[in-house]
């Protein structure tokens, strides 16, 4: 079963543009994570959000977390066409860093 | 920089067929995990492993899937015998964490991408 919510499914944007895709999850939550996947290899970690913080930045990423909403969002500014990509959301929501991951978003940046 | 390894990269079968995929998880990383990827969807966990020990297999098909650690560090995953809707790719991720420890990143293996026909 997946928690994760991602929207939108698809998104097509120009580079130089900034990206933003929202995880929308059910159950109260450890951390909530990001990661990036190429077409066809593994997963990448981004970036990691504790359910006390309420945003974090890493070099061009920033990520925002509101509980009271079970929602979170990822900012891509600046994009380039390496970005290029799906973005999954991952929920922690108990012990042994079980992560649930949702469907993800697409994102495709044209030079 | 450290990797999670896996092989084969590829493999293609005839269902009722037994296949075996193999991961070798970040030196000192004691949590092992098995996920399934059907195309266009997140990763599903399958099973997850504390140094030797299952700690999570609630959504292996244990009918039909197996998976060990026997000595706490690389892992096999086996299919036997394969159905059509095996068809996906199985990512192996290990992290450092330990039992109850929580908000630790995971770090993915490139996949083995299988196929059933």
């Amino acid at each position: 079963s997946q928690q994760g919510e991602e929207d939108p499914q698809a998104l097509s944007i120009q580079e130089g543009e900034n990206a933003t895709m929202n995880c929308s999850y059910k159950t109260s939550i450890n951390n909530l994570q990001w990661y990036r996947q190429n077409s066809g290899r593994g997963l990448v970690h981004l970036i990691l959000i504790r359910s006390n913080e309420r945003e974090k930045h890493s070099g061009r990423l920033r990520v925002t977390l509101d509980t009271s909403k079970k929602s979170s969002s990822l900012l891509i500014t600046a994009s380039r066409a390496a970005d290029t990509a799906s973005y999954f959301c991952a929920t922690d929501s108990g012990g042994y860093n079980k992560l649930i991951f949702g469907a993800g978003t697409r994102l495709a940046v044209h030079p | 920089e450290a990797e999670v390894a896996q092989s084969p990269r590829y493999k293609i079968t005839e269902k009722s067929q037994a296949v075996a995929f193999w991961c070798d998880p970040i030196s000192g990383h004691a949590t092992l995990y098995w996920y399934r990827q059907i195309l266009g969807q997140g990763p599903e966990l399958l099973v997850q492993f504390q140094d030797e020990s299952v700690v999570d297999d609630s959504q292996l098909p244990k009918d039909r899937f197996s998976a060990e650690r026997l000595k706490g560090v690389d892992s096999t995953l086996k299919i036997q015998p394969a159905e059509l809707g095996d068809s996906a790719m199985y990512l192996c991720a290990s992290s450092f964490g330990t039992s109850g420890r929580t908000g630790n990143e995971q770090f993915f293996g490139p996949g083995t991408r299988l196929t059933v026909l």
